[in-house]
Formats: structure tokens, sequence, C-alpha cells
């Protein structure tokens, strides 16, 4: 399984953009990038998945380069209530089982 | 929407119990995970299963069991429960895929947080 590594956490503001960067170096030929958001008390909620170039939907753009190497999250004009933990994952979808590994997240603290 | 319920949002118990959680999903889902999340760990997945009846450890099952009689319920069996099991236990799922076109998303529920005294 492919580990990832992205930042321990980050601050920002009201409507600015976050950018999560977070690298995946061994990622193989099966695995899907997908990135959840979890709040306190909650379990993690399913935000974007991709597989290369750039996937958006209406909470989130994933940008993956041509190696695959590492993904960026990015949230247009974030709000107070996008304060959560971001996790990153690749996981293998060829397998049974699908199993996905999270690393440690990156918690993003949007400020007033 | 998928919709994972976990039976209980807390639970305390005292060292040595056995401890039952229960997970049921309404999706139809073949997968199913139970993971556990402590602070400066991230989640940590304890066990899964592809099939009822089939079960694989994940990376830390030791002190666990799983049950998987029935397509939409996966069970987590703490047999003899210790303070270090003190924990935010979620469970997930997920449609089966193999390929490049599937879908690997894993719906969770809201997470049962057990204390064991």
């Amino acid at each position: 399984l492919a580990k990832t590594t992205q930042p321990i956490s980050m601050d920002s503001y009201e409507g600015q953009e976050v950018n999560i960067t977070c690298s995946h170096n061994n990622i193989a030929t099966n695995d899907y990038i997908t990135w959840y958001q979890q709040f306190p008390s909650q379990g993690p909620r399913f935000i974007i998945q991709g597989y290369k170039t750039k996937v958006t939907n209406e909470v989130a753009s994933l940008f993956i380069p041509a190696d695959r190497k590492s993904s960026t999250l990015s949230l247009p004009r974030v709000s107070l209530s996008d304060t959560a933990v971001y996790y990153c994952l690749v996981g293998d979808i060829s397998a049974a089982g699908n199993k996905l590994t999270f690393g440690g997240g990156t918690r993003v603290l949007v400020k007033p | 929407d998928v919709k994972v319920t976990q039976s209980s949002r807390y639970l305390v118990k005292r060292t040595g119990e056995k401890v039952f959680l229960e997970c049921v999903q309404d999706m139809d889902h073949e997968n199913m995970f139970w993971y556990r999340q402590d602070p400066g760990l991230g989640l940590r997945l304890i066990y899964f299963s592809y099939d009822v009846k089939m079960k694989e450890k994940g990376d830390i099952p030791e002190g666990y069991s799983v049950s998987r009689e029935k397509k939409e319920r996966f069970s987590l069996i703490l047999e003899s429960a210790s303070t270090n099991q003190t924990s935010m236990y979620l469970c997930a799922s997920k449609e089966a895929g193999t390929g490049v076109s599937a879908k690997n998303i894993q719906y969770f529920g809201a997470g049962t947080r057990l204390s064991v005294l």
C-alpha cells in the first residue's frame, strides 16, 4: 500500500483558498487517490477522488500531476465550517477488500 | 444516501469485560471495515470483511475479533477489554469493485467512543 505524507496542520482565513498537498511516491498503477474530511466526534466523510489530472466537484478540486506521486486538494473560499482534519488516501482498487490506509491527516483551522 | 449505523455513540466498560460493537449498513455493500482512532495516530485498520463470513486482519488486530454473519452487519468483539483499548471506534462500508473504474469510497458511521475503566 502506498504510504502518504501530508502536512500536520494548516491555518487559513475565511474566504481564502486552501491547498493541501499529499505525497505518495510509491503509488501503484491501480491506486486511486481519495480525500476525506473529518469533524470532531464524527466519522470521516468522502470529499473527492481521482486517478489522474484534475477532478472537480461542488466541494473541492483535486489536482494530480502526470507522475501521480503527489496530489493537491484545493478548497475554494473556505468558511469557518471547513475547520476539520483532511485525510489523503491511496488505495489498490484491484484487490478484494480494497483496503485503504489512513495517514495522520492535516488539521485545517479556518480563522475569522 | 448510504447509511452506516453504529449501535452506540458512547460506551463505558470495565477491564476484562467482553464488549460487542455493532455496525449496520443499508447499501448492500460487500466490504466492511473496523478502525480505531487515537489522538496523534490517525485511523488504524483493525479488521475488514469482503464477504459474509469472510474476514481479514488489518494493521492492529491483536485483542479483537470480528463477526459477519449477515451482509449488512459487521461486529467488532473485544474478548477481554483492556484500558489500552479505550478509543474511538469507526465502522465503514464500501461496495465491491475491481479495476480502475471502481469507486474506492468508504462510508463511515458516526463512531463509538469506548472507555475501558
